[in-house]
Formats: structure tokens, C-alpha cells, sequence
């Protein structure tokens, strides 16, 4: 059963860069996209990317500037960068892997597995 | 951005009597494939989100037939056929169809 778990660290300062690593066990992160999920008391759950095992992205518009998704098939890891964090980007931060739902014509995709979050306080 | 909203937000539930919390999104959620980009995650306390249901009223592998999920155009619904004790939670809805937003949750809980 595949199982994802987040990994870095707690507390990051105002205006540096937050760095997340999801490691994917029990399975391979080949023929799958991944993707970045945070939760915060004021903004909800907000989607902030994903990336296919290819190397393709695709970011929030509203975070695409500071954000960088980037994977290490050898490692079964995938990874988040987000720049110039504030306050605002403190939040429980979760990977997910997206499942694709077979359709008539191409695929739908569904987070069907998640990993349990990690907190992340932006603060100096 | 698809701003997508809920009701209610808070719902009180009898074990074994239904529910069923509402759904709206502000842009209709049609693919030109035909199928609705929609899809429902139960948050459990303490726990990670959870699919329940994908586009729109297709239940995820394990999930109990007590949940359904119908809906068309702008508005969506999810029923709980007769509510167990495990189903407390926070029920969130997500568009799929431009980028991925997510409503403000509505969260069950036991009378």
C-alpha cells in the first residue's frame, strides 16, 4: 500500500525559502502525478501544484511565482520550493498522489492518498 | 478563479438518519468531455482528507454506498443515506476544472 510522508522544516523566517520533501514508499512514483496541498486556518485547503513523474508542472496561479515542484525518481521523493514566505504561507502542508480514473477519452485524476502533513510556522 | 461555496457549514447529525450538505460553484463545473469536475473529501479529525466521491457522483475505491454524490451545472449535493458515527468530519468540496479550489468545508457532527 502506498504510503506518502512529508519531511522538513518546522519553522521558516520571513523571506527565505520554505523546502517540503514527500517520500512515496510502497510504490513508485513513476506513472503518477503528485501534488502539494496546504491547509491553513484562514485561507482553507489550497491546491499549489502538481508534477508528473515526467517532469511536468503545474502551478496555482496565485502561487505560481514563488513556487517550484521538482521530483527524484531515484529516490521516490518529490519535492516543494516556495520563495519569499510571509506569515501567510503558515499552514499544514500536504503531499498527495493523484490517481487517474479511466474515461472514455483520457484520464480523470483524484487525490486517492495523502500523507499525514507537516506543520510549517513562518516566523523570525 | 472558481470560487466554490458550501452549506451549510455547520451540520448536526442523528446516527442512522440522513444528511446532506450542498455544494455551489460560481462558474459551471462541465467539461467538454461531458463529465462534471467535482469531487467531494471527507477530513476525519486529526486526520488527512480522504476522496469520497469524483466527478460529481462516482464513489472512490472503499468508500460505503451510504454516500452519493449527484449534481449538474453549478450546483452539487452529497448524501449520506443514514449517517454512522464514523462519518464525523469535515466535508470538503473541489472543483477540478480550472486549477483545483476547494470550498470552506462543512463539518458534521453528532446531535
Amino acid at each position: 500500500q502506498v504510503q506518502l510522508q512529508e519531511s522538513g522544516p518546522g519553522l521558516v523566517k520571513p523571506s527565505e525559502t520554505l523546502s517540503l520533501t514527500c517520500t512515496v514508499s510502497g510504490g513508485s512514483i513513476s506513472g503518477y502525478y503528485w501534488t502539494w496541498i496546504r491547509q491553513s486556518p484562514g485561507k482553507g485547503l489550497e491546491f499549489i501544484g502538481f508534477i508528473y513523474y515526467s517532469g511536468s508542472t503545474n502551478y496555482n496561479p496565485s502561487l505560481k511565482s514563488r513556487v517550484t515542484i521538482s521530483l527524484d525518481t531515484s529516490k521516490n521523493q518529490f519535492s516543494l520550493k516556495l520563495s519569499s514566505v510571509t506569515a501567510a504561507d503558515t499552514a499544514i502542508y500536504y503531499c498527495a498522489r493523484f490517481y487517474g480514473a479511466r474515461l472514455r477519452s483520457g484520464y480523470y485524476y483524484y487525490m486517492d492518498v495523502w500523507g499525514k502533513g507537516t506543520t510549517v510556522t513562518v516566523s523570525s | 478563479d472558481i470560487v466554490m461555496t458550501q452549506s451549510p457549514l455547520f451540520l448536526p447529525v442523528t446516527p442512522g438518519e440522513p444528511a446532506s450538505i450542498s455544494c455551489r460553484s460560481s462558474e459551471s463545473l462541465l467539461h467538454s468531455n461531458g463529465y462534471y469536475y467535482l469531487d467531494w473529501y471527507l477530513q476525519k479529525p486529526g486526520q488527512s482528507p480522504q476522496v469520497l466521491i469524483y466527478m460529481g457522483s462516482n464513489r472512490a475505491s472503499g468508500v460505503p454506498d451510504r454516500f452519493s454524490g449527484s449534481g449538474s451545472g453549478t450546483d452539487f449535493i452529497l448524501k449520506i443515506s443514514r449517517v454512522e458515527a464514523e462519518d464525523v468530519g469535515v466535508y470538503y468540496c473541489m472543483q477540478a476544472l480550472q486549477s483545483r479550489t476547494f470550498g470552506q468545508g462543512t463539518k458534521v457532527e453528532i446531535k
